[in-house]
């Protein structure tokens, strides 16, 4: 079955970095665009960022773009985000989700159970 | 940017009844619509995709309808265990924007 794990989420002082990491299994992960979606606590869902099968093609929220980068490794079936000069409005859950196959703008249908990222002085 | 609005924020129902949760889009757009469903502590999960169409193993009571600027999502016969919070998104252009989300509670 489809399983996506995230890693990497912990407390973080504003300007500071994280990388956040998820482990994809039981599908052919290479096939797929892969997507970063975010919740800060006790608010709704914010989509933050997409990355193409093969990796050659991203999209960013214009609220994160310059600061984040969304990359993947097929030949380990991982997916990163690497969060740079980061705010406490970047604090939420950030759940890694899987996207279409061949697709970059799809609906989202597996998701992680998410990783907390908390931004705070 | 594509904005999305739900209504209502807030939804009162009981189990049986017949219930409708609508999302507007700022720009009209064919069907690249999906509605997820939430609950507290839960990573959110697909009910329907491309507007209308049924997401594998989810209860035929979900239907979806709508294209253009307004998105429907109907649940035929609200059960206990749909008592959580909906939200809209559209994929037709990036950033792919979620709606602020419709908390359907129980009466």
């Amino acid at each position: 079955q489809v399983q996506l794990v995230e890693s990497g989420g912990g407390v973080v002082q504003p300007g500071g970095s994280l990388r956040l990491s998820c482990a994809a299994s039981g599908f052919t992960f290479s096939s797929y665009g892969m997507h970063w979606v975010r919740q800060a606590p006790g608010k709704g869902l914010e989509w933050v960022t997409v990355i193409s099968y093969d990796g050659n093609d991203q999209n960013y929220v214009d609220s994160v773009r310059g600061r984040f980068t969304i990359s993947r490794d097929n030949s380990k079936n991982k997916l990163y985000l690497q969060m740079n000069s980061l705010k406490v409005e970047d604090t939420a859950v950030y759940y890694c989700v899987r996207g279409g196959r061949y697709q970059l703008e799809s609906a989202v249908d597996y998701w992680g159970q998410g990783t907390l990222v908390t931004v705070s002085p | 940017d594509i904005q999305m609005t739900q209504s209502p924020s807030i939804l009162s129902a009981s189990v049986g009844d017949r219930v409708t949760l609508t999302c507007r889009a700022s720009q009209s757009f064919s069907k690249w619509l999906a509605w997820y469903q939430q609950k507290p502590g839960k990573a959110p999960n697909l009910l329907i995709y491309m507007a209308s169409t049924l997401q594998s193993g989810v209860p035929s009571r979900f239907s979806g309808s709508g294209s253009g600027t307004e998105f429907t999502l109907t649940i035929s016969s609200l059960q206990p265990d749909d008592f959580a919070t909906y939200y809209c998104q559209q994929y037709k252009s990036f950033p792919c924007s979620f709606g602020q989300g419709t908390k359907l509670e129980i009466k």
